[in-house]
């Protein structure tokens, strides 16, 4: 029962590298989130895909890119990483619509921009 | 645009006693969902409990409880019997009805339990 998955789990990289997190869900959820964690900040919406096909920004897009391979696989791309991109990074996945929408997240992603 | 507030950066609990984890929320909508999630420091993200707005019986499962007020947009966590495994950051989260895709959480409320 896997749930969410995400890779890879930690990551180092210099500033200018471009990489892509992975995410799938075995859960047939239609919805797939990617959020970053800041200390202090709660998590933050980077993007989200309400379906297959579709993607929208959420509230801090800027750097990053998505795509929605399938319905359930969300990868999540930094073209040139920057500094300010260290943050862990979540992938979650919910059944909207429908149901009350909880998140199922995986377990993190730490990513080290130097 | 909906905010959450957890206005508890830390707290402690003895071990075996009770503990209130507090978060106030700002919306105009009249249906939505909240949720208290817990990340241990495995940083594994785990729903704790979950609230619909409409319904006016609060939440409960086994050692935890909500404490949900609708007219004060207050949404506490209460945690009984406080055990070891509690220790984590707490979130508290909002998810509106209509526009359901955005979950808006707070900053987090770090939880230690002392022996």
């Amino acid at each position: 029962n896997a749930g969410v998955t995400q890779t890879p789990k930690f990551q180092v990289l210099k500033t200018g590298q471009s990489m892509t997190l992975q995410c799938a869900q075995d859960m047939n959820h239609n919805s797939m989130y990617w959020y970053r964690q800041d200390p202090g900040m709660g998590l933050r919406l980077i993007y989200y895909s309400a379906s297959e096909g579709t993607t929208d920004k959420g509230e801090v897009p800027n750097g990053y890119n998505v795509s929605r391979l399938n319905k359930r696989e969300f990868s999540l791309r930094l073209e040139s990483a920057a500094p300010s991109q260290t943050s862990v990074y979540f992938c979650a996945s919910s059944e909207l619509p429908g149901s009350t929408g909880e998140l199922f997240f995986g377990e993190g992603s730490r990513l080290t921009v130097l | 645009a909906q905010t959450v507030t957890q206005s508890q950066p830390e707290m402690s609990v003895q071990e075996a006693e009770t503990v209130t984890l507090s978060c106030t929320y700002d919306t105009s909508e009249s249906d939505y969902y909240l949720f208290w999630y817990k990340q241990p420091p495995s940083r594994q993200m785990i729903l704790v409990i979950r609230q619909e707005a409409y319904k006016q019986q609060n939440a409960t499962e086994n050692r935890f409880s909500v404490n949900f007020q609708k007219a004060a947009k207050s949404f506490s966590l209460k945690i009984s019997d406080s055990q070891l495994g509690d220790a984590a950051m707490y979130f508290c989260a909002y998810r509106s009805a209509y526009y359901g895709q955005n979950f808006v959480f707070g900053p987090g409320t770090r939880l230690s339990v002392l022996p």
